[in-house]
């Protein structure tokens, strides 16, 4: 299996609303990633998951919460969102020491209302 | 710290001609490496070849190389015979090497070249 898949696909939301988006992959990898991203922009990284250890946070508002509950899982957890978080959100894995390319999920497209 | 430059905004190509796709950037560090990804309409990121930096020759798979001048910091894609499922967004990127922890990495992307192939 050399997928990485996220659900769901698409999601629609109001600012008062909690969801989460789910990520996994079953390559035994062991770094996972998100990604958030604008049209026409390059992906932006917001975490890193290193182990199951959250590594790396770009500065990423609270209202976002990730959370790995084991190797194969990465969720994001929204709260009180704002329309300006409307974007394709990327989830990524890589093998970890020794691998150097990660691969990404097909995205969830998140609009917020 | 490490940039990357894609100064091709928009490309248009005839099929089964050959395209490259420019990258440039800049890093201190002796030991880098350098992506390119296509991202097509539906949103997902394929991985699409590797450099790194002490290769000693330039990546292939399949239609696609990568033109690795090391003095001029350029990372070309070359892909060759297009085809019209080429048609996406290509992104060029480097490992960040300040921003390594137990393996995970983050990269730094290109703002990216849209590939459009005519039929």
């Amino acid at each position: 299996d050399t997928e990485v898949t996220q659900t769901p696909k698409h999601l629609v939301m109001g600012m008062t609303n909690k969801k989460s988006l789910k990520c996994e992959q079953h390559m035994g990898h062991r770094a996972m990633y998100w990604y958030k991203q604008k049209a026409k922009k390059p992906p932006e990284l917001m975490f890193v998951y290193s182990y199951e250890k959250l590594s790396i946070n770009e500065s990423v508002p609270s209202r976002f919460s990730p959370e790995c509950p084991n190797s194969s899982l990465l969720n994001l957890h929204l709260h009180a969102l704002q329309p300006e978080d409307s974007a394709l959100y990327l989830c990524a894995s890589s093998q970890g020491t020794g691998g150097y390319e990660q691969f990404f999920g097909p995205g969830t497209r998140l609009t917020v209302l | 710290a490490q940039k990357i430059t894609q100064t091709q905004p928009g490309m248009f190509v005839q099929e089964k001609e050959a395209v490259t796709l420019d990258c440039t950037y800049d890093t201190s560090d002796p030991s880098y490496g350098l992506f390119w990804y296509k991202q097509p309409s539906s949103g997902e990121m394929i991985f699409l070849i590797y450099q790194g930096s002490y290769d000693q020759q330039n990546a292939t798979e399949g239609r696609y190389s990568l033109n690795f001048q090391k003095a001029r910091k350029s990372a070309n894609l070359v892909i060759s015979a297009s085809q019209l499922g080429d048609s996406a967004m290509y992104f060029c990127a480097m490992r960040d090497q300040g921003e390594e922890t137990e393996g995970a990495q983050k990269l730094v992307f290109g703002q990216g070249t849209r590939l459009t192939i005519n039929p």
